[in-house]
């Protein structure tokens, strides 16, 4: 089976920008859950999709949004870049089936610098 | 909300010799505890996970401990190697795809 992607795989954007990350999840993998890893702050949860629903929200500001498709694809949408948006940004799928449901299995990440 | 707490930070150990990682958290509902290794500019892999009906997990060289009482888990490697050598993460969740992250531990396995 493929792994998780995402593209791209790095983004220059300048202040005040927006910007749309794509993650394409393990084939019959339903959730996909998204983070923000920035040296400082570790791993956040940002949020996290099953069937097209957003199920589960971190603490981030409204400027922080996404979706899921039929397909399971998820994206994310930064609006009104800030300088503190650098980060890598991850997303991860599960299946949520069988013992394993929500092993998760994380994608290489959008590196997003924000000018 | 969870809060997870990861320690040490960094450690050091020479090749051969074990590695402990501690994490603890505060929400007694989470319920499935994974840790993640993560290597300089990749993505984390999962290496080891424990469900909260079980009080100990083994795999190989690494092996994870849960005590639900005192809220805390513990990632244990033996015999570490050099390729041992990544940032570690533990994690705790209960509901759905929630997780929480420790800090990370940066461990260095000196040849």
């Amino acid at each position: 089976k493929a792994g998780v992607t995402q593209t791209p795989r790095y983004l220059i954007k300048t202040r005040g920008q927006q910007v749309t990350l794509s993650c394409s999840p393990i084939s019959g993998h339903r959730s996909v859950s998204w983070y923000q890893q920035t040296p400082g702050q570790g791993l956040q949860f940002l949020f996290e999709y099953f069937s097209e629903t957003q199920r589960n929200k971190g603490n981030f500001p409204g400027r922080f949004s996404g979706r899921q498709f039929s397909n399971s694809r998820s994206e994310m949408n930064v609006s009104t870049l800030e300088l503190g948006d650098s980060a890598l940004y991850l997303c991860a799928s599960s299946s949520m089936q069988g013992a394993s449901y929500n092993e998760q299995f994380f994608g290489p990440g959008t590196r997003l610098t924000v000018l | 909300g969870e809060n997870v707490e990861q320690h040490p930070s960094t450690l050091s150990v020479q090749e051969g010799d074990s590695a402990v990682i501690k994490c603890t958290y505060s929400d007694s509902a989470s319920n499935y505890f994974p840790w993640y290794k993560q290597e300089l500019g990749k993505r984390p892999q999962l290496i080891i996970d424990i469900r909260s009906n079980v009080g100990e997990k083994k795999d190989q060289r690494i092996a994870v401990t849960l005590n639900k009482t005192a809220k805390h888990f513990s990632l244990h490697i033996t015999e570490t190697q050099p390729e041992d050598s990544a940032v570690y993460f533990c994690a705790a969740s209960k509901s759905f795809n929630k997780f929480y992250f420790g800090s990370g531990t940066k461990l260095n396995v000196k040849p």
